[in-house]
């Protein structure tokens, strides 16, 4: 089946450890897409990828990094820069311009 | 101002009943709007595109209105399954590559 796959589905980071989060996609979909979504909040944008080898910071980018090796897979690194990590990670892919994204079902990050 | 807001809720509504969501949107430059559902502790999953004309899926019917910059959605005969969180999304910019998401409306259909 096509879709969205991220994992972990928890993950728990020590104090100053980088996690890597892993998101990949069989839809041959251009876009793809990081949100973080705090409790009660909505989702904000942390980076986002249109192409292979390209990427742009979102709205809260600091403290994260990301890669676009492969039009299939779109990593996040969360560093230990960023001092509040735990939140619900979601990964989006996107086909054609103004089409909605779709989600993976998510990865929790705790703080040990 | 938030660039999508919406009632945040709970609207605790009994099944059987119609309730209705609003949502504002501040960015004249979006040209397509969604709406998702969250289930609790699970990913967005789309609900329906809104389109200039409204558009009705089943009990869901979604209306845009430009010229306000305002977003409904509608659901009849509301069953226990709808209970969810509902999101409105507009895209940022004509491009339409980046989406904002509102705060989301929470909807609890009691029997």
């Amino acid at each position: 089946d096509g879709g969205i796959t991220q994992s972990p589905k928890y993950l728990f980071r020590k104090e100053g450890q980088n996690v890597t989060l892993s998101c990949e996609q069989n839809l041959n979909h251009d876009a793809m897409y990081w949100y973080r979504q705090d409790p009660g909040q909505g989702l904000r944008l942390i980076y986002y990828s249109q192409i292979v080898n390209d990427f742009q910071k979102g709205d809260i980018a600091e403290g994260y990094s990301v890669s676009r090796e492969k039009k299939e897979s779109f990593p996040l690194t969360v560093t230990s820069a960023q001092k509040n990590p735990t939140a619900f990670y979601l990964c989006a892919s996107r086909g054609q311009f103004n089409q909605p994204q779709h989600f993976g079902d998510g990865t929790r990050l705790s703080i040990l | 101002r938030k660039e999508v807001e919406q009632d945040p809720g709970p609207f605790n509504v009994p099944e059987g009943a119609t309730v209705a969501f609003n949502c504002t949107y501040s960015n004249s430059a979006s040209q397509s709007f969604f709406w998702y559902r969250q289930d609790c502790r699970k990913e967005p999953k789309l609900l329906m595109s809104v389109y200039s004309s409204g558009n009705e899926d089943g009990r869901f019917t979604a209306q845009l209105n430009r010229a306000s910059q305002y977003i409904s959605l509608l659901i009849r005969d509301s069953k226990l399954s709808d209970s969810a969180t509902y999101l409105c999304v507009v895209t940022r910019n004509n491009a339409g590559n980046m989406l904002t998401f509102g705060g989301g409306t929470r909807l609890m259909v009691k029997p």
